[in-house]
């Protein structure tokens, strides 16, 4: 299967910092989500991104299918960012059209 | 309105013993997924299914068994096969041809060993 690398594994933050969170993939995608569990284990989706830039508030993503890689931005951190972040892509060579691969995820800690 | 549910939110099982965990959609989606969460590991598929009466191992299904009689539930067994089962265990669902959209989540089952 595709092999999906987040860094960093963790991330200590100011509240009121930036930050940028990457995402490598090892073959084309059909489709890559940011997603954000938070310290419950709730699961939620941030952006549908297979290529382009998107902006949510204080949150942009960027990916570039070309490159395999895609970014996460953070901007003005609040402690309510905290948690696990995931990236997951769709292979489009895999034989289940909707299974997801996880990266292992960045662990955010924003303290105030 | 529309989810998924799973249950227990915590189990615990004694060595040996087999449990269930439970997981309900009411989104109207073919396809269910269980992962299991261990630390630093990521998210990693244990099972899936596309369609009732039908599913498939993923990447580390041993030790585990899971059914697809309603198209709404698609329950885990944890066997006593399975020799490390503490973990927190993941439901999700999507539509069968959704290119990942519509992609959602339960809010998980944390299973210990004692």
């Amino acid at each position: 299967g595709i092999q999906v690398e987040q860094s960093p594994p963790d991330l200590i933050l100011q509240e009121g910092a930036n930050s940028t969170l990457r995402c490598n993939f090892s073959d084309s995608v059909n489709n890559l989500q940011w997603f954000h569990q938070n310290p419950w284990g709730q699961l939620i989706n941030l952006f549908y991104i297979p290529s382009g830039t998107k902006q949510n508030g204080r949150l942009s993503a960027t990916t570039v299918a070309t490159e395999r890689y895609s970014l996460l931005y953070i901007s003005s951190s609040q402690t309510t960012d905290s948690g696990v972040y995931f990236c997951a892509v769709l292979n489009p060579r895999g034989s289940t059209l909707g299974r997801l691969y996880f990266g292992r995820g960045t662990q955010l800690t924003v303290w105030p | 309105d529309g989810g998924i549910t799973q249950s227990p939110k915590y189990l615990f099982r004694k060595e040996g013993q087999n449990v269930t965990l439970s997981c309900e959609q009411n989104l109207n989606h073919d396809a269910m997924y269980w992962y299991r969460q261990d630390p630093g590991q990521g998210l990693r598929l244990i099972y899936y299914s596309q369609i009732v009466n039908d599913f498939q191992k993923g990447d580390i299904a041993e030790g585990y068994s899971v059914s697809r009689e309603k198209k709404e539930s698609f329950p885990l067994t944890v066997t006593s096969a399975q020799k490390n089962p503490t973990a927190f265990y993941l439901c999700a669902s999507s539509p069968r041809t959704s290119r990942g959209y519509g992609y959602t989540f339960g809010s998980g089952t944390r299973l210990t060993v004692v």
